[in-house]
């Protein structure tokens, strides 16, 4: 059974910075790209960042470009998304979530932990 | 940025009834379309990818159709458990999401 399981959550000021991790169990995770998606309170799901299996392209939204980096630990199933210069407009539930193949949409998710930047 | 368009915002509608959701996206998506789920407190589930192909698991109730700019996701025959959110995402040129049809039962 495939299991995302999202950590590192909180609450950070203005400015600061979070690292999350996401770790996998279930399935081979070296071989499926992986990527995040956020959903602030009261909205819909945005995608945040997304990576291929071996982890040497990624991707960003707009929103969080040079700000957020997306990486990943094949050898300890684990993907991470290190959140820096955080803004209030960056509360939200963070989804780690498995893509279903090249080009598939993601067809597991994670749980979701909350980040909520506020002073 | 490829942009998709849902609609209705809401759907409200009794149990056996049939659903009918739109996403349209502001250029061609070719079948790269998939539809989601999203209950509140819970992880989004996978109900279609490739604008037609239920994902496993999925109920036959659940259908969904459509190619490179117009889609639909139709649930044949309403149960209680439906109530959610739907999303349609795009996977043609990086990743979007449409904003949301809410459905109420």
């Amino acid at each position: 059974e495939v299991q995302l399981l999202e950590s590192g959550g909180g609450l950070v000021q203005p400015g600061g910075s979070l690292r999350l991790s996401c770790a996998a169990s279930g399935f081979t995770f070296s071989t499926y790209g992986m990527g995040w998606v956020r959903q602030a309170p009261g909205k819909g799901l945005e995608w945040v960042s997304a990576l291929n299996r071996g982890g040497e392209t990624t991707y960003y939204a707009d929103s969080v470009k040079g700000r957020f980096t997306i990486s990943r630990d094949n050898s300890q199933n684990k993907l991470f998304l290190q959140m820096n210069s955080l803004r209030a407009e960056d509360t939200a539930t963070y989804y780690c979530a498995k893509e279903g193949g090249h080009s598939l949409p993601f067809d597991h998710w994670g749980q979701g932990t909350l980040v909520t930047v506020s002073s | 940025e490829i942009v998709l368009t849902q609609s209705p915002a809401t759907l409200s509608l009794s149990p056996g009834e049939r659903a009918t959701l739109s996403c349209r996206a502001s250029q061609s998506v070719s079948n790269y379309l998939a539809w989601y789920q999203h209950k509140p407190g819970q992880a989004p589930r996978l109900l279609i990818s490739n604008a037609s192909n239920r994902a496993t698991g999925i109920p036959g109730r659940f259908s969904g159709s459509g190619s490179r700019t117009d889609f639909t996701l139709t649930i044949s025959s309403l149960e209680p458990e439906d109530s959610a959110v739907y999303y349609c995402q795009q996977r043609s040129s990086s990743w979007t999401f449409g904003q949301g049809t809410k459905v109420e039962i």
